[in-house]
């Protein structure tokens, strides 16, 4: 699978847009982007999943480049409970390979 | 839809001891993972069964740590002796796939939280 490359950390106030990056240079046409959180003491929760288009779900947008090397992900609105560690995964086999992460911290 | 069971939530054991976890899926998934996530590091993947048979299991050390699944629902993580260095959390995961198209995510339980003194 494709190694992807997170900022360790993020800030984001509460109600404003948080924006979180992903490269993922060296993706395969047929591997898939995957973002999951992780709020302290308990397990990743799916957000989103892509291929090539943006998606969007009720919890966020995923916006992926025209050359698929990076991603966004994009929570509109955050609130407090939105603090969390966030993973980005690109994935062609079958199981989820996590890396460490960015953690996302909002504040009022 | 009920999520995936795990049990216990916390477990304190001395070194050398065993421990065995357990987990039920989401009924209908086939698939089924176990993670390790130590402090501060993203979830590392253990093992993975498909139904009761073993996908992958070349994280897992052997040398320790033994998995089944049984009937092909739910599965025992089984650690014997334990290390000071297997303190983590023990995830378990499933998903159910569509041909090899992953329909959605995973689901994950809550964890075990094992701490080897």
């Amino acid at each position: 699978d494709a190694k992807t490359t997170q900022p360790t950390s993020m800030d984001c106030a509460e109600g404003r847009a948080a924006n979180l990056p992903c490269n993922h240079s060296t993706i395969s046409g047929n591997e898939y982007v995957y973002w999951y959180r992780q709020i302290h003491s308990q397990g990743p929760q799916y957000i989103i999943h892509g291929l090539k288009n943006n998606e969007t779900n009720e919890m966020a947008s995923l916006i992926i480049t025209e050359d698929r090397k990076s991603s966004t992900l994009i929570l509109p609105h955050a609130t407090l409970r939105d603090t969390a560690v966030y993973y980005c995964i690109v994935k062609a086999g079958t199981a989820l390979i996590f890396g460490k992460g960015t953690t996302l911290s909002v504040s009022s | 839809e009920a999520g995936v069971a795990q049990s216990p939530r916390y477990k304190i054991i001395e070194k050398r001891q065993s421990v065995a976890f357990w987990c039920n899926p989401i009924s209908g998934h086939a698939t089924l993972y176990w993670y390790q996530q130590i402090l501060g590091q993203g979830p590392k993947l253990l093992i993975q069964f498909q139904n009761n048979g073993v996908v992958d299991d070349s994280q897992l050390p052997k040398d320790r740590f033994s998995a089944e699944r049984l009937k092909g629902v739910d599965s025992t993580l089984k650690i014997q002796p334990a290390k000071l260095e297997d303190s983590a959390v023990y995830l378990c995961a499933s998903s159910s796939y569509v041909g090899q198209t992953l329909a959605g995510g995973y689901t994950f339980g809550s964890g075990t939280r094992l701490t080897v003194v």
